[in-house]
């Protein structure tokens, strides 16, 4: 199955831009990208995905590698309920089951 | 729209118990996920119900068991409850089975404390 690989942790100034990588060089070509965050004692919350091309939303923006073995979610100005555990995962579709690795845990500076 | 509900939100049971625990998912999602995560394996897959079907289960021993309802909610149990079965368990609503083009949304958890 397709894996990820994440940093453990990053730290970012609050009111600066973040760029959170992920690596993902054994993705098949119809895998989307999918990101969720996890803040302390809650649920996994959904970011953002895509597929091939540069997706924005209210909360990121997903930029994929053009051979999509890489993305990097940016998160344009971090604030402090930003910090958080940040999941890059590859969910399938089918009988496969999906898994969340270690992420990466960002702490904001204020 | 109301958010992915679950029921009870804490809980402490003693070993060899058993345990149940539901999910409300988001009106008109069917599709219903479950998790457990610890600090030492992360955020482990269960199972995934789809229109009152089982679609995927993970690596999980038999004692863990699950099913949906018509109106789309779950109900997950745990019998013979161990000491390591002590986690959050969430739960994850997502519009169709295709968690690849479609987000899920996750429930709070329910937090099982087993001495």
């Amino acid at each position: 199955d397709a894996k990820t690989t994440q940093p453990n942790s990053m730290e970012s100034n609050e009111e600066e831009p973040v760029h959170l990588p992920c690596n993902h060089s054994t993705i098949s070509g119809t895998d989307y990208i999918h990101w969720y965050r996890q803040l302390p004692s809650q649920g996994p919350e959904y970011v953002i995905h895509g597929l091939t091309s540069n997706v924005n939303n209210r909360m990121a923006s997903l930029a994929i590698a053009e051979d999509r073995k890489s993305s990097t979610l940016i998160l344009h100005r971090a604030t402090l309920r930003d910090a958080a555990v940040y999941y890059c995962i590859l969910p399938y579709f089918g009988n496969e089951k999906l898994t969340f690795g270690t992420g990466t845990r960002l702490t904001i500076i204020p | 729209k109301a958010g992915v509900t679950q029921t009870p939100r804490y809980l402490i049971k003693t070993r060899g118990q058993q345990v149940t625990l539901s999910c409300s998912p988001i009106s008109g999602h069917r599709s219903v996920s479950w998790y457990q995560q610890t600090p030492g394996q992360g955020l482990q897959f269960l199972f995934e119900y789809f229109s009152e079907t089982q679609r995927n289960k993970g690596n999980f021993p038999g004692r863990f068991s699950g099913r949906q309802f018509s109106n789309s909610r779950s109900e997950m149990n745990v019998s013979t409850l161990e000491l390591g079965d002590s986690a959050l368990y969430l739960c994850a609503s997502s519009h169709l089975f295709d968690r690849n083009r479609y987000e899920q949304y996750f429930g709070p958890g329910t937090r099982l404390t087993v001495t």
